[in-house]
């Protein structure tokens, strides 16, 4: 397996431009994360799905955000209009683990990131 | 809130040294704890899950603990070496991360 595959893997773009950024899990993996990445911050939840079913989002930051996962193979994370203090780096990552389930405790596998730069 | 800390930054030791990491959490009661690596510019990759009913757990030179009552995870790297050098991150099951500690170890 190709483990999880992000892309961009970079990204540069204007402060009110639209973007969105992919993600393609491990295959047969039934829960999927994203995960932003500053120095201030370190690591953030954003939103984890199950089985294609977005189950918190309660660390999206605002509106601007959105993510979706039409199907188990591909999920899209876009931010409208994004602004210079999104610059960060975006992490997915994929398990087979139950979030539902506290005591499943399946690893996460992350892909390489997108380091998004807004300006 | 739920709330996790890393004790430092960052870390320096010399090489063949035990490295010594410390996690502490507040206002949750995780079911596991897990400790991932991460090199610069890739993601992090998993190393070692403890449950809250395992006191220790260890892998090839690494070996965690876990004390529920002190809310404390230790992670330890025996005979380190430069290729150890990297940021660790701890995590309460898969929501909540600490912000890690940057380890450099010179030969």
């Amino acid at each position: 397996d190709a483990g999880v595959i992000q892309s961009p893997r970079h990204e540069v773009t204007e402060m009110g431009q639209e973007v969105t950024l992919r993600c393609k899990p491990i295959s047969g993996h039934n829960s999927l994360f994203w995960y932003r990445q500053t120095m201030m911050r370190g690591l953030e939840l954003l939103i984890y799905f199950n089985n294609n079913v977005p189950i918190d989002d309660s660390g999206m930051p605002e509106d601007r955000f959105s993510a979706k996962m039409p199907n188990a193979s591909f999920s899209t994370l876009k931010i409208q209009p994004s602004e210079p203090r999104d610059s960060a780096v975006y992490f997915c990552a994929s398990s087979s683990a139950n979030l539902r389930d506290s005591s499943s405790g399946e690893k996460l596998f992350f892909g390489s990131g997108t380091q998004l730069s807004v300006l | 809130s739920q709330k996790i800390e890393q004790n430092s930054e960052a870390l320096n030791i010399q090489e063949g040294k035990t490295a010594t990491l410390t996690c502490n959490y507040t206002n949750y009661s995780p079911a596991y704890l897990q400790w991932y690596r991460q090199d610069p510019g890739r993601g992090p990759v998993f190393l070692l899950l403890i449950r809250e009913n395992e006191k220790e757990k260890r892998k090839e030179r690494l070996k965690v603990t876990f004390d529920t009552t002190l809310k404390q995870s230790l992670f330890h790297i025996t005979a380190s070496q430069p290729a150890d050098s990297a940021t660790y991150l701890c995590a309460l099951t898969a929501l909540i991360f600490g912000k890690g500690t940057t380890l450099s170890v010179s030969s």
